[in-house]
């Protein structure tokens, strides 16, 4: 079974700039996060999906932060426009349809630079 | 900001040592994890408590849930270099809510 994909896997861009990311969950999974992992820190969700509607994005930054999961399946982070404290390690991390945020599973990450 | 704390914050210890941390929290958490990350990767969970007081193992690792429910502790026996990496707990106030995590524990393991 293929594991969540997630694309860039490293990301630099200087402040102001814009940058979008991408997470392919594991297949079936209804339920999808994003987190953000600071260096040095655990990570800190962001955003839950289930299928195409947003449960909880209390903790998005919603005046540059973005995110959309149009057709239940992939989903896009977007920063715009970024700054310097948005470097860190984007998370994405999925869940059977059913199951408990303790049963996610995580993808790679993407690492974002911001100069 | 972070709600629990993880102890110790690094270690660098020698191959075969006995390796422990915790986690404490001022509240209550109904299920405790714990992740292992590598660099470049996410999150692995190595073990999960559902039941205060409950011990669980999964080979060197050991797991315990605090009876207070506010805490937890991982124990790694006989460490090996693959066990390198950060150790992360989390907790869950009530099935299905969000996880919260700690800041982690960096293990290096000296051959």
């Amino acid at each position: 079974e293929a594991g969540v994909a997630q694309s860039p896997r490293y990301k630099i861009i200087e402040k102001r700039q814009s940058v979008a990311f991408w997470c392919n969950p594991i297949s079936g999974h209804a339920t999808l996060y994003w987190y953000q992992q600071i260096l040095g820190q655990g990570p800190k969700l962001l955003i839950q999906f289930q299928n195409n509607g947003v449960v909880d994005d209390s903790q998005l930054p919603k005046d540059r932060f973005s995110a959309e999961r149009l057709k239940g399946v992939d989903s896009t982070l977007k920063i715009q426009p970024a700054k310097l404290e948005d470097s860190a390690v984007y998370l994405c991390a999925s869940v059977a349809s059913g199951g408990s945020p303790d049963t996610q599973y995580f993808g790679p990450g993407t690492r974002l630079t911001v100069l | 900001g972070q709600q629990l704390n993880q102890s110790p914050q690094s270690m660098f210890i020698q191959e075969g040592e006995d390796v422990s941390m915790n986690c404490t929290s001022s509240s209550i958490f109904n299920t405790w994890l714990w992740y292992k990350q590598d660099p470049g990767e996410g999150p692995v969970l190595l073990i999960a408590l559902y039941k205060a007081g409950e011990l669980t193992s999964n080979g060197r690792l050991t797991a315990q849930f605090g009876i207070t429910r506010k805490d937890s502790f991982l124990n790694i026996s006989a460490s090996i270099p693959s066990d390198v990496g950060i150790y992360f707990c989390a907790g869950q106030r009530a099935a299905g809510n969000m996880l919260t995590f700690g800041g982690g524990t960096r293990l290096m393991v000296k051959p």
